[in-house]
């Protein structure tokens, strides 16, 4: 069955970088755009980007170009998401989700990441 | 980038009312997706391309619209329908969700 495990909560500095992982399990992780989308607390849910792990392509919303950096790993069928330069306005729970045939099929547990001094 | 709307931002239903949620776009999109989320948890997806139920979603779940203007039906309230709902629009880049609506059991 398929799976998105992600890495657990994080508590990290302001002006510091943090990144976080998605380990695929259950299907070819290289046939599959990865998406990555945040959500602050009691709000919603806020794109960020996408990669493609069978070629590495990427695609970014353009407000968090220079925040989000995507890569993933084939060897290991894992997604990263680094963070840098993290505010305040970073704190926020981030998934990891998979965009099936048609729609995203799978998400992520969530990473709550924390800025604070 | 297209900006949803989703109406109402909260409501609250008894057992066994019909409910309807809207999600209006900006510009026009060719489908909508739909998102149930449960406090603490993961968002599941519950419909795609407007009207298709994702699996295990029960029948009592519809969803249609096209344009500018989507909606999701609950013909029937039941407890375990009491959640978040989000709309999804992938036609124009970037992606993007509508702000929720909150269904309470009345």
């Amino acid at each position: 069955q398929v799976q998105l495990q992600q890495s657990g909560a994080e508590l990290v500095k302001p002006g510091s970088s943090v990144k976080i992982s998605c380990k695929a399990s259950g299907y070819t992780f290289t046939s599959y755009d990865m998406h990555w989308i945040k959500q602050q607390p009691g709000n919603g849910l806020e794109w960020i980007g996408w990669i493609y792990p069978g070629n590495g392509n990427t695609k970014y919303n353009q407000k968090f170009n220079g925040k989000a950096t995507l890569t993933a790993d084939k060897s290991s069928s894992t997604a990263y998401m680094q963070l840098s330069s993290l505010t305040s306005e970073d704190s926020a729970v981030y998934f990891c989700a998979r965009w099936g045939v048609y729609y995203i099929d799978y998400w992520g547990q969530g990473v709550m990441v924390t800025v604070s001094s | 980038e297209i900006v949803l709307t989703q109406s109402p931002t909260t409501m609250a239903a008894s057992p066994g009312e019909k409910v309807t949620i809207t999600c209006r776009a900006s510009s026009s999109v060719s489908y909508m997706h739909w998102f149930q989320q449960k406090s603490g948890t993961s968002p599941k997806p519950w419909i795609y391309d407007t009207s298709k139920l994702a699996s295990g979603v029960p029948d009592r779940f519809s969803g249609s619209g096209s344009g500018t203007s989507y909606s999701l039906t609950i013909s029937s309230m039941e407890a375990e329908d009491a959640a978040t709902y989000y709309c999804l629009q992938r036609s124009s880049y970037p992606p993007t969700f509508g702000g929720g609506t909150k269904l309470e059991l009345k």
